[in-house]
């Protein structure tokens, strides 16, 4: 257990619709970051929260935004779902800035869009 | 673009093998390599690598670097079924804030 913790579990949603996805961090971890994992695929970096600050974004379209807060929990919002974005979402936290430390991840929240 | 290419996609073996993952990758400004095992949902840490000769173990799996080359392999000895699982490679850049992961080796290890 990593002490992440993510929320819901499973989720599902239609075409078009919005989904607001939750991760809490590890305690004394002040970076979170957010993946999305296709079916057979390896996890794809979405984007990374520092301090409340966005640090670092992948090759993800606006409609997916984030948040993070004073106690480090962090959202994953994403508008004007698609089908395609149906996956597993990771969160993972770390301790960030310059320190080499590893990501942890939570157990997942499985987004399913009809 | 960072690019990670895990091998081989698939394997099947049986108790009491050993199994080799490898991974390749293009890292700009290489800060780590990691692999994770992933048998449901969470991605488990495994190893850190940093250091291009030094080999990393922890019980039956073992990992080590060549930053000359550009890969990483893992090793497993006398696999067991909860060996069974999806590895994960993933490196990481100097920015430091993102992981970039290969597709992954699926390990089925049978009785």
């Amino acid at each position: 257990e990593t002490g992440v913790t993510q929320s819901p579990t499973h989720l599902i949603k239609t075409r078009g619709q919005q989904v607001t996805l939750r991760c809490s961090s590890q305690s004394g971890h002040n970076t979170v970051s957010w993946y999305q994992q296709a079916l057979g695929q390896g996890p794809q970096f979405i984007f990374q929260y520092y301090r409340e600050e966005e640090n670092g974004r992948g090759n993800f379209p606006p409609r997916f935004s984030g948040l993070q807060f004073p106690n480090y929990s962090s959202e994953l919002n994403v508008n004007a779902l698609e089908l395609d974005d149906s996956a597993l979402y990771l969160c993972a936290s770390s301790l960030g800035g310059t320190t080499k430390d590893t990501q942890y991840f939570g157990p997942g929240t499985r987004l399913t869009v009809l | 673009e960072d690019k990670v290419v895990q091998s081989p996609l698939s394997l099947v073996v049986h108790e009491g093998d050993t199994v080799t993952l490898n991974c390749s990758y293009e890292v700009t400004n290489f800060r780590s390599l990691l692999w994770y095992k992933q048998e449901k949902k969470a991605p488990t840490f495994l190893f850190m690598l940093t250091s291009s000769g030094i080999e990393k173990k922890s019980g039956r799996l073992s990992s080590i670097l060549d930053k000359k080359e550009l890969f990483s392999i893992l090793n497993i000895t006398a696999t067991q079924t909860g060996d069974s699982a999806v590895y994960l490679c993933a490196v990481e850049g100097a920015a430091g804030n993102k992981l970039t992961f290969g597709g992954g080796t699926r390990v089925l290890v049978k009785p």
